[in-house]
């Protein structure tokens, strides 16, 4: 079975240079959310998106941006990024927004900032 | 807002031997409770969810209990293989949080020895 795409698998950045992480959802799959992972650290919810409107935010950095396209892909952007923010990005995709719609997880853009 | 916790940090168990993670979450209102399992490299993995309006629900070797009196939930899985080794996270979700903003534990890391 198709699953969430993830690109790119590992990403190295230097400081304050910007990034975009890109999320395929499992077709049909109508809805986004990513989620940041620091090492040794459980997924920490950062925005979803339902129907490419924002559905939700969590602890987002005002420096990071997303949006879902008419595919329902998705795109991550951070700017001015910092040493902080070296971190796997997890997107995942559910079909439809209801809260206990079940979340299929991709494997995530390892994102190392130096 | 959602607070999970999650005991054992870490469950070395002996193959064949059954391992028990729990979990407590603190909002009333959270009746989702899906658990995932993650390998290294890879994205957090759906296992098994229960729903509030269940107590228990089991998948072979997988099974889960919630409480909702007691608000915990716990996940039990019998006959251990040495391939169930990886990081279980338990996480809960309710329809006053938001859409699919799950609140998850800090992690299992459970070692199954042959």
């Amino acid at each position: 079975a198709a699953g969430v795409i993830q690109s790119p698998r590992h990403l190295i950045k230097e400081k304050r240079e910007t990034a975009t992480l890109k999320c395929y959802p499992i077709p049909r799959h109508d809805t986004v959310y990513w989620y940041q992972q620091g090492p040794g650290q459980d997924p920490q919810f950062l925005i979803s998106f339902y129907e490419k409107m924002q559905s939700d935010k969590g602890s987002i950095p005002d420096r990071f941006s997303a949006q879902q396209f008419s595919d329902y892909h998705s795109e991550l952007n951070m700017s001015s990024l910092e040493l902080g923010d070296s971190a796997l990005y997890f997107c995942a995709s559910s079909f439809g927004p209801q809260y206990n719609s079940p979340l299929h997880f991709g494997n995530g853009t390892r994102l190392t900032v130096t | 807002g959602e607070n999970v916790e999650q005991h054992p940090s870490t469950l070395s168990v002996q193959e064949g031997d059954s391992a028990v993670i729990k979990c407590t979450y603190s909002d009333s209102a959270s009746n989702y409770f899906p658990w995932y399992k993650q390998e290294l490299g890879k994205g957090p993995q759906l296992i098994i969810d229960i729903r509030s309006n269940v107590g228990e629900k089991k998948d072979q070797r997988i099974a889960v209990t919630l409480n909702k009196t007691a608000k915990h939930f716990s996940l039990h899985i019998t006959e251990t293989q040495p391939e169930d080794s990886a990081v279980y996270f338990c996480a809960a979700s309710s329809v006053a949080g938001s859409q699919g903003n799950l609140i998850f534990g800090k992690g299992t890391k459970l070692s199954v020895k042959p």
